[in-house]
């Protein structure tokens, strides 16, 4: 079974590049799910299957997972970007799905 | 478009049993490889899976609360309902549902949530 291990936390320059990292054995051999969540509101969807965009999603917001590690990549942040990112697996195995511990990133 | 929407009680008793229904808009469940999840977060923690039913009837549920949950669908009314018993304080959390949609090229299931619900907090005390 799955656990996502992410930093509790990352803090990045205003206008630098974000990295929030999910780790889990052989994370690469599975899709990873991104949802930024900003306080006092529901989960928002940001990447699917590693790098995929939803609708509306800025391509600033890029991923990558290989090996043990999947990478949320956040460019040129914003002030807005400020918010708690959680990864997400489906472990076929077991068919649970499972989440993250979640990261809060704070923008400087 | 999608929506979905949570409601139920917002305080329960100790040992009582909890019933949350989602309701929503926008897309069947009839339709192959659509799933609704129920997610949870209990204040200042992080997002907790709890349980998924597909268009299909298959469900799948958390295995730490597994014993306690029931998921139900009715497509006639376009609601999922959640059933978890003998609440606890520690189940005090906002509630979510949330749209599992099928990949776009086939019918199979994606397993990740791409809307949600507005959440609804549920708190357990005497």
């Amino acid at each position: 079974s799955y656990v996502l291990t992410q930093p509790p936390s990352v803090s990045v320059a205003l206008g630098q590049t974000a990295r929030i990292t999910c780790g889990e054995d052989n994370i690469g051999g599975t899709g990873v799910h991104w949802y930024q969540q900003k306080p006092g509101q529901a989960p928002v969807l940001v990447l699917f299957d590693d790098s995929d965009r939803p609708s509306g999603i800025p391509e600033r917001f890029s991923g990558s997972n290989s090996g043990n590690k999947a990478t949320l990549t956040i460019s040129r942040v914003e002030a807005g970007d400020e918010a708690d990112y959680y990864c997400q697996v489906w472990d076929s195995v077991s068919d649970h799905v499972i989440f993250g511990g979640g990261t809060k990133l704070t923008v400087l | 478009q999608i929506t979905l929407k949570e409601s139920g009680p917002t305080l329960v008793k100790p040992t009582q049993t909890l019933t949350l229904t989602c309701t929503f808009s926008g897309f069947s469940l009839i339709t192959s490889g659509m799933g609704v999840g129920w997610i949870r977060q209990p204040p200042g923690k992080a997002l907790d899976w709890v349980a998924l039913v597909y268009w299909n009837d298959v469900k799948r549920y958390n295995p730490s609360l597994k014993s306690r949950l029931t998921i139900t669908k009715d497509t006639s009314k376009n609601q999922v309902v959640l059933t978890m018993t003998n609440m606890d304080p520690v189940d005090t959390a906002t509630y979510y549902c949330a749209h599992s949609p099928h990949y776009f090229e086939s019918v199979d299931p994606a397993h990740y949530f791409d809307f949600w619900g507005q959440g609804t907090l549920v708190t357990v005390s005497s």
